[in-house]
């Protein structure tokens, strides 16, 4: 069955450096998404993306982040001067198409920032 | 706007007892409305979906859920409990029609007792 794969699966990086982390996602799906949790919190959105451009984003998503899908299989979350308040697991999703359609999640990235 | 309380953080069962995690729900329009499982160091699993057919809806493992537009909830039901089903669980609700944003509740911990 195809799944959502992400890399790398624990990122550990000191303040201020800035961060790629990776998602393959199901190779027919054409929408992208990016969520993070926060531990002991709830699973937030942060983007969504279609036809390389940015659907929807939320008020999370500031000028220190950007998502890329710089190939036909990848699809990227930077952060670029990572804080500590940055410290979450990362899941990447994908979705055939929006709104009612289900979203495949990967098996996230947890984001420690010392 | 959209917004998912799950009514207990934690939930307790025995083996073979029935499981029951509570949703409720608040949109200004018609919501998809999902259950997604997360196991100990794994990504979101999707349990099953509702999107306007059949009230009641079938899942996997043989968990269903009741979409109640009256009552604003859509709690998760299981008639047996089994030891794999220990896991946290998550009510999601669906954004604006254009975004493809996912809206998750905190998240209920089910632990099952042998």
């Amino acid at each position: 069955e195809p799944e959502v794969t992400q890399t790398p699966s624990h990122q550990v990086t000191q303040m201020g450096q800035e961060v790629i982390l990776r998602c393959v996602p199901i190779s027919n799906h054409l929408y992208f998404y990016w969520y993070r949790q926060i531990l002991g919190q709830k699973v937030e959105f942060l983007v969504s993306f279609y036809n390389n451009e940015i659907s929807e984003k939320s008020e999370i998503f500031d000028d220190q982040f950007s998502v890329e899908r710089p190939d036909g299989s990848n699809f990227t979350l930077k952060i670029r001067s990572t804080k500590l308040e940055d410290s979450a697991m990362y899941f990447c999703a994908s979705s055939e198409a929006l709104y009612t359609d289900t979203q495949y999640f990967g098996p996230g990235t947890r984001l420690t920032v010392l | 706007a959209q917004s998912v309380t799950q009514l207990d953080s934690h939930v307790s069962v025995s083996e073979g007892t029935p499981v029951l995690l509570r949703c409720n729900y608040s949109s200004s329009y018609s919501p998809s409305l999902f259950w997604y499982v997360q196991h100990p160091n794994k990504g979101l699993q999707l349990l099953l979906k509702y999107t306007s057919a059949a009230t009641l809806v079938k899942g996997i493992n043989g968990f269903e859920a009741e979409f109640k537009k009256s009552e604003t909830s859509f709690h998760l039901t299981k008639p047996s409990a089994h030891m794999s089903d220990a896991a946290e669980y998550f009510c999601v609700v669906s954004g604006p029609s254009n975004t493809g944003k996912l809206i998750f509740g905190q998240g209920t911990t089910l632990q099952v007792k042998p």
